[in-house]
């Protein structure tokens, strides 16, 4: 079956413009996290989902950052007024629920200029 | 805060030895570890799970080790191949809530 989905690939936008990178986790999973991932360091945490429950938002590093579960299922991650500090690839993972493996997307390379 | 260390950045060995990497956990209690792997430029992939009620767990070449007393996970990797090179990470989690991740051991196996 499809696995995890991330869209775009690449985004190279300019300092102080918003931005939106979409996940579309694997169907029926119900748990859904964001990370960051800076060259050369460890994963990020940044948000995670779990079905209708309040989302964890303990890892936004600035109230710039926000993210969205729609239905259940695709989430958006959005930055507002990016800084140089922000690139990074973005990373998405879902699973069936808090216990079980994590499954990643491929990611989005964010750059910005 | 809770924490999941990796002590050693890099880890370079021979083909056909065993290789293995060390995950240590401070400041909380995980009810289970996973292991991944991830390449350059790609997501990780999971490769293992071990609970706290587990001493041990294998899956072909691979085997995890789950030390409640030492706060420690170990990670080997057995008959080793140039094609497990590779940045391997240690996450620890409870029943609810976050993984935490390890900043990973990045494994070099060389002919």
């Amino acid at each position: 079956g499809a696995g995890v989905s991330q869209s775009p690939s690449n985004k190279v936008t300019e300092k102080g413009k918003d931005v939106e990178l979409r996940c579309d986790p694997i169907s029926g999973h119900t748990a859904l996290y964001w990370y960051r991932q800076s060259l050369g360091q460890g994963l990020e945490f940044l948000i995670y989902f779990q079905g209708n429950s309040a989302p964890d938002k303990s890892g936004l590093p600035s109230d710039r950052f926000s993210a969205e579960r729609t239905g259940g299922s695709v989430s958006t991650l959005t930055i507002q007024r990016t800084q140089q500090e922000d690139s990074a690839v973005y990373l998405c993972a879902s699973s069936w629920t808090d216990y079980y493996e994590q499954y990643f997307g491929p990611g989005t390379r964010l750059t910005v200029t | 805060s809770q924490k999941i260390e990796q002590n050693s950045e890099a880890l370079n060995i021979q083909e056909g030895k065993t290789a293995t990497l060390t995950c240590n956990y401070t400041n909380y209690s995980p009810a289970y570890l996973q292991w991944y792997r991830q390449d350059p430029g790609r997501g990780p992939v999971f490769l293992l799970l071990i609970r706290e009620n587990e001493k041990e767990k294998r899956k072909e070449r691979l085997k995890v080790t789950f030390d409640t007393t030492l706060k420690q996970s170990l990670f080997h990797i057995t008959a080793s191949q140039p094609a497990d090179s590779a940045t391997y990470l240690c996450a620890g989690g409870s029943t609810l809530g976050r993984l935490y991740f390890g900043r990973g051991t990045q494994l070099t196996v060389w002919p």
